[in-house]
């Protein structure tokens, strides 16, 4: 498999359920990222990863907790989330960090929902 | 403060016409600027990019035209197509930056 995939599609939780999302990047590259997509808003930056360096968005709420186990490997952990966390959660990666030269390659998102 | 700024929020285009989505940007060390493709039900996808040393780059029927002293850039898709029709989204960075900044997105309807 090629790309960025993700894991699952599709996610209903309720407020106090834990859950993960999941990418795997197949590219070869080195920084990993997890934004945030909600309706007529700018993507949102959340976590960056690389071998270099770990990059939070201090505006993200502690309630989302990423972990990242190598290069290949990008998790969200989410916890007690709340209705408006609801959005469609988009992982990327680039070939490093610091160096965007050629653009992210975007997964093609987990589509959350919080009841 | 929203870093790059996109117009219009909508655009519907008739097949065959110019489909043309604005950007502006305030910060003059950005010189990446790429847009991005996603069709529904898919994450956004590299469409053409452009460094400020050129004025305009095309790809096929996708051209980026770059006004540096105006901080603008724009999508121009000539002779749109039905299968053209997704969200936009323009974004800005600097080489050695760690993230993209993106503007809110424009939804494009070519109709037949």
């Amino acid at each position: 498999e090629t790309g960025v995939t993700q894991t699952p599609r599709h996610l209903v939780m309720g407020m106090t359920n834990k859950k993960s999302l999941k990418c795997e990047q197949h590219l070869g590259h080195n920084a990993m990222y997890w934004y945030k997509q909600s309706a007529k808003k700018p993507l949102e930056l959340m976590f960056v990863y690389s071998l270099e360096e770990r990059v939070e968005n201090n505006s993200v709420p502690s309630r989302f907790s990423p972990e990242c186990p190598n290069s290949s490997h990008l998790f969200l952990h989410l916890h007690t989330l709340q209705p408006e966390d609801s959005a469609l959660y988009l992982c990327a990666s680039s070939q490093g960090f610091r160096q965007l030269d050629y653009g992210y390659t975007f997964g093609s998102g987990t589509r959350l929902t919080v009841v | 403060q929203q870093q790059v700024k996109q117009s219009p929020q909508s655009l519907i285009v008739q097949k065959g016409g110019i489909s043309i989505i604005n950007c502006a940007y305030e910060n003059t060390a950005f010189d990446y600027f790429p847009w991005y493709q996603q069709f529904p039900g898919k994450g956004p996808a590299l469409l053409i990019a452009i460094r400020p040393d050129v004025s305009e780059k095309k790809e096929g029927r996708f051209t980026i035209s770059f006004n540096k002293s105006a901080k603008q850039f724009s999508l121009h898709i000539m002779d749109s197509q039905p299968g053209d029709s997704a969200t936009y989204f323009c974004a800005a960075s600097s080489r050695t930056g760690n993230q993209f900044y993106f503007g809110t997105g424009t939804s494009l309807t070519v109709i037949p």
